[in-house]
């Protein structure tokens, strides 16, 4: 499937601070989505976007689906330690139903 | 719900052995996929089932894995024989289809496989 480019690889930052990865790919995808992954455990849901342009938020996270359809971003404000873990992108392509993840921005932080 | 159920949770086994993996989708989804993550590939899709039926298995790696979906509640992913490099965490995920509700795939908690 299309590989997407998903930076940074990893942020090391302290509680309190604003973070904010990137997804790219260099094809159009219909779907966008935000996927967190614990230690041990499978990825979850955090955000899915729709349509170009759309600009989502779950509490302290924001994602937006660019207008090109070829990237993605996501806020996370006001960090605190519970929000350690690996943080992925992954799209859906024009043809298939399956996803494509990125390969993920592992985010540590200090209390 | 109880989510996606994954067994087992972990799995040694020496190379050459058969390993099977099973699954057991949320109720009422429609779509089943397995993956499998390493650090290397990160998240890579092996097969994928829609009202049990496979739909694109291009992912794969070899004639060595085989993945079946006999029914609605599941599923099974066989590696015979097993070698070193099949060593990852596999994932199975289900997703109800679009138009149907929320669309996103629910992953279960993985089975780690280690083959020495």
């Amino acid at each position: 499937g299309q590989q997407l480019n998903q930076s940074p690889q990893s942020m090391f930052i302290q509680e309190g601070e604003d973070v904010s990865m990137n997804c790219t790919s260099s094809s159009i995808f219909n779907t966008w989505l935000w996927y967190k992954q614990e230690p041990g455990e499978g990825p979850v849901l955090l955000i899915a976007l729709y349509k170009a342009g759309e600009l989502t938020s779950n509490g302290r996270l924001t994602a937006q689906f660019g207008i090109t359809r070829k990237d993605s971003f996501l806020n996370i404000s006001a960090s605190i330690p519970s929000d350690v873990g690996i943080y992925f992108c992954a799209g859906q392509p024009n043809s298939g139903y399956a996803l494509n993840f990125g390969k993920g921005t592992s985010l540590l932080v200090t209390p | 719900d109880a989510g996606v159920i994954q067994s087992p949770r972990h799995e040694v086994t020496e190379m050459g052995q058969e390993v099977t993996l099973r699954c057991k989708p949320i109720s009422g989804h429609d779509y089943l996929f397995w993956y499998r993550q390493t650090m290397m590939r990160g998240l890579e899709l092996l097969i994928y089932f829609n009202n049990n039926v496979p739909i694109d298995d291009s992912g794969m790696p070899e004639d060595r894995f085989s993945a079946k979906m006999p029914n609605a509640s599941f599923s099974t992913l066989k590696i015979q024989p097993s070698e070193p490099r099949d060593s990852a965490v596999y994932f199975c995920a289900s997703s109800l289809a679009r138009g149907k509700g929320d669309y996103g795939y629910t992953f279960g908690s993985g089975t780690r496989l280690t083959v020495v």
